[in-house]
């Protein structure tokens, strides 16, 4: 969806290496996520936030930190990475405007990292 | 948020109704049953969600058995282009937002 855009798209970088991950999203949505993929695994959340000055922990933060700079901004860094970072990172939005029930959320195109 | 669980694996000939089955036997009466896709590394789409009626949309029918532990998503007419990993996820009512997704079941339509 290019409403949900990610930079890099690939990246490849050494072990212990600082890496910032980006999303950016033109579809005015309050709430901003992230997520990793392994091969052959479905999503696993690594933070969320729902507004600028929220931040929540998914069920895989550690080794991994995050900054919501603006309703349309939401970055992912590690700090030292590591080996077993080496994964599909998405970015996504949803609108809590939608309602409760309503939980369609808006993927980005995705990030390939690889740490070598 | 209830478990899921799908079969790994799927075919369905072009043009014939794909027919995605998931047991969520320990839902409980505040969870939705969500459905999402996800075709070769891009990026999951939403499909369509339910409560406990029978829901359809331009994409799909999700059907939801009368006692909720299991729910199917039809797609009509399946194209080469529906294949894809199929998540089925159930998650409670609130603002969390939060969605867990599973292994999904790859479904391979065939020409």
């Amino acid at each position: 969806d290019a409403d949900v855009t990610q930079t890099p798209r690939n990246r490849i970088t050494k072990t212990g290496k600082r890496i910032m991950l980006e999303c950016s999203q033109t579809k005015g949505h309050d709430r901003m996520y992230w997520y990793r993929q392994d091969p052959g695994l479905g999503l696993r959340l690594i933070y969320y936030s729902f507004d600028v000055k929220d931040i929540n922990k998914g069920e895989i933060s550690d080794g991994y930190s995050v900054s919501r700079q603006a309703q349309a901004k939401f970055s992912l860094s590690l700090e030292s990475a590591i080996p077993n970072q080496t994964a599909l990172y998405f970015c996504a939005t949803s609108d809590s405007d939608r309602g409760v029930a309503y939980n369609e959320q808006f993927f980005g195109p995705g990030t390939r990292l690889t740490v070598l | 948020d209830a478990k899921t669980t799908q079969p790994t694996s799927m075919d369905c000939a072009e043009g014939r109704a794909a027919n995605l089955p998931c047991n969520h036997s320990t839902i409980s009466g505040n969870e939705y049953v969500y459905w999402y896709r996800q075709i070769h590394s891009q990026g999951p789409q939403y499909i369509i969600h339910g409560l406990k009626n029978n829901e359809t949309n331009e994409m799909a029918s999700l059907i939801i058995t009368e006692d909720r532990k299991s729910s199917t998503l039809i797609l009509p007419h399946a194209t080469l282009r529906d294949t894809a990993v199929y998540y089925c996820i159930v998650r409670v009512s609130s603002n969390t937002g939060k969605l867990i997704f599973g292994q999904g079941t790859t479904l391979q339509v065939k020409p």
